[in-house]
């Protein structure tokens, strides 16, 4: 798993309310990266980081922030939740020029 | 739009036989093309990868073969497995971020 934690593993919010998605790593990479996965679509790039506090958007980024302050932690917030943003959400660390994977976070907005 | 498109879907094939997965792309700024195995409930799993330099890479029983000029790549699994049943993605990608753009998925079943 590279050392790859994602919490929580699952959750169901209200439309509307605010959630965060944790993702840390105990090997200290430099790229962390969180991805939707949604049928149809595999996995699309929300956003990315290259150290702490340098982040960039992705090809889906709308309605999703990211923070780093710390080299192991990445965490990814909806502001305001909606039902487009159901979906698996996947974190991920670059190793040479490999990508890593965590478990992934299934998020149901209802 | 999706940068790389996967065909097909879906597959069914039985033990010991031959799965096949395309992907084609139009982007030939694309440098590193790997492919992804998943299992339910599960993260991708690199399988292999290779870049446009080479033609063709064989691990095991899971080879790549490149077509530059066509912008095409495919994944071939020999003598599969029902321990291959899963998920595969094709990915691309061109900078030095690492930010990858992955195909839709297939679905491979192994029947027994």
């Amino acid at each position: 798993d590279a050392g790859i934690t994602q919490s929580p593993r699952h959750k169901v919010t209200e439309t509307g309310t605010p959630v965060t998605l944790r993702c840390h790593q105990t090997e200290n990479h430099r790229y962390m990266y969180w991805y939707r996965q949604d049928p149809g679509h595999g996995l699309r790039l929300i956003h990315y980081s290259y150290g702490v506090k340098d982040t960039d958007k992705g090809e889906v980024s709308d309605g999703y922030s990211v923070s780093r302050s710390k080299t192991e932690d990445f965490l990814l917030t909806l502001e305001s939740a909606t039902s487009s943003q159901t979906s698996v959400y996947f974190c991920a660390i670059r190793y040479n020029t490999e990508a890593f994977f965590g478990q992934g976070t299934r998020l149901t907005v209802v | 739009q999706q940068q790389v498109k996967q065909s097909p879907q879906s597959l069914i094939v039985q033990k010991g036989g031959i799965s096949i997965i395309n992907c084609a792309y139009e982007n030939t700024a694309f440098d590193y093309f790997p492919w992804y195995q998943q299992f339910p409930g599960k993260g991708p799993a690199l399988l292999i990868a290779i870049r446009p330099d080479v033609s063709e890479k064989k691990e095991g029983r899971f080879t790549i073969s490149f077509n530059k000029s066509a912008k095409q790549f495919s994944l071939h699994i020999m003598d599969s497995q029902p321990g291959d049943s899963a998920t595969y993605f094709c990915a691309a990608s061109m900078d030095s971020w690492g930010k990858l753009q992955f195909g839709a998925g297939t679905q491979v079943v192994v029947t027994p």
